[in-house]
Parts: C-alpha cells; structure tokens; sequence
C-alpha cells in the first residue's frame, strides 16, 4: 500500500530552526512535495524535490533521499506566522498525488 | 496572481440531501482535482481530470458523488444524498497537466461542507 508518515504536532521556538520529517513507501516516485497549510485555509506550494539532496528557498529548505523514501522540510529563523500545518506529499506510479495528514507546528515567543 | 475559484466557501446542508460545489481553475490549467480534506487528515484525491475526461475516480464514492467538467474548464462536483460522514473542507486543485506541475498544484479556497 501507500503510506507517508509525518509527526503529528511539534513545537518551536520564534528565531529558532525546526526540521520536520516525512518518510514514504509509495508505488513509484515521481516526486515530492511541501505544501503550508494555515488553519482553515487552502494548503500552498512550498517546494518540490525529484532528486536526492537539499534545495534551499529563503528561509526555507527541503531535503530528499530517496534510496531511503525520506524527506524533510527545514524552517530557519522562525516566525509566529510560520504556525500552520505542513504537508508531505508524494507524487507516487501514474503521477496520482498522496498527501500525508500533516504537521502541525506551532510557534512560540 | 491567478487564482482558482470556488464556491460557496461554507455550506450547511440536511442528511439526504442533494449539494454541489462549482471550481474554476487557472486559465490553461488541463488538470483540475477534487480533494477532501477531514479535519486533522491530509487531503485525499476523489476524481481528477485531464481537460473533460476523468482520469482517476477510485476513491470516489460513485453511488453518492459525481463531478463533471464538460467544457475541458469548470467543474462540478454534487453530492447525493448527502451523510453526516460527508462533512469536510472540499478543495479544488488545478496544474498545467500531469507531469508538468513541479511548482505544485494550485489550490482553491475550499468549500467547507457541513452535514446535519
């Protein structure tokens, strides 16, 4: 089957760095991706990655290896906006989509 | 910035009876998705399109919900008759096309379904 494992909730600190884990076994790979979602909102794009290693967007950095179906989003300097839910998702075997449920981050001053 | 629209973005409706939620994607957007989002879940694919045909409905409970796109543009998706486990956000999602949307999908701002 299709499983993507994220932690359920995680806390940090404002102006500290966080890394949120994401591991997968998927049917195929074409792909993985972040997205941001705020509470009640629509989930946005964050980043993409397709081959193993870091890329890096601001304050924002995504990792992929995929030898070991495991990813991870970092968040440098941290904002009270950046409290919102993270999503890993996997473009899996003809190129269908399946989200994770989510990390929820919450960030305090 | 272009965005893809839906409507209503809150909807109360009666068990059993019949709903519709209406998505217009991105202008050139072949691909449009429905998801459903439970609370505290990730988003799960019900159907997705390629211009009018639809090209994954698996997860879509086909005895309830249908969803049309017939012009290859907007879509609808209807639920009927409606359950109380139906209650969830309904997101719209459109991209250039299947295989081409390394900047991720682009999600509307839902329609967020309440059965009672």
């Amino acid at each position: 089957g299709q499983n993507i494992d994220q932690p359920t909730e995680m806390t940090a600190t404002e102006g500290a760095i966080v890394q949120i884990n994401c591991t997968y076994q998927t049917s195929g790979f074409n792909g993985l991706f972040w997205y941001q979602q705020h509470a009640g909102e629509a989930p946005t794009f964050l980043s993409y990655n397709v081959l193993d290693g870091l890329e890096e967007k601001g304050r924002f950095s995504s990792f992929l290896s995929r030898s070991k179906g495991y990813s991870y989003l970092l968040l440098k300097e941290l904002q009270m906006k950046d409290s919102a839910s993270y999503l890993c998702a996997v473009r899996a075997g003809g190129f269908k989509t399946i989200f994770g449920a989510g990390t929820r981050l919450f960030v305090k001053a | 910035e272009a965005e893809v629209a839906q409507s209503p973005r809150y909807k109360i409706t009666e068990k059993s009876q019949a709903v519709a939620f209406w998505c217009d994607p991105i202008s050139g957007h072949a691909t449009l998705y429905w998801y459903r989002q439970i609370l505290g879940q990730g988003p799960e694919l019900l159907v997705q399109f390629q211009d009018e045909s639809v090209v994954d409905d698996s997860q879509l409970p086909k005895d309830r919900f249908s969803a049309e796109r017939l012009k290859g543009v907007d879509s609808t998706l209807k639920i009927q008759p409606a359950e109380l486990g139906d209650s969830a956000m309904y997101l719209c999602a459109s991209s250039l096309g299947v295989g081409q949307d390394n900047y991720g999908y682009t999600f509307g701002s839902g329609t967020r379904l309440t059965v009672v």
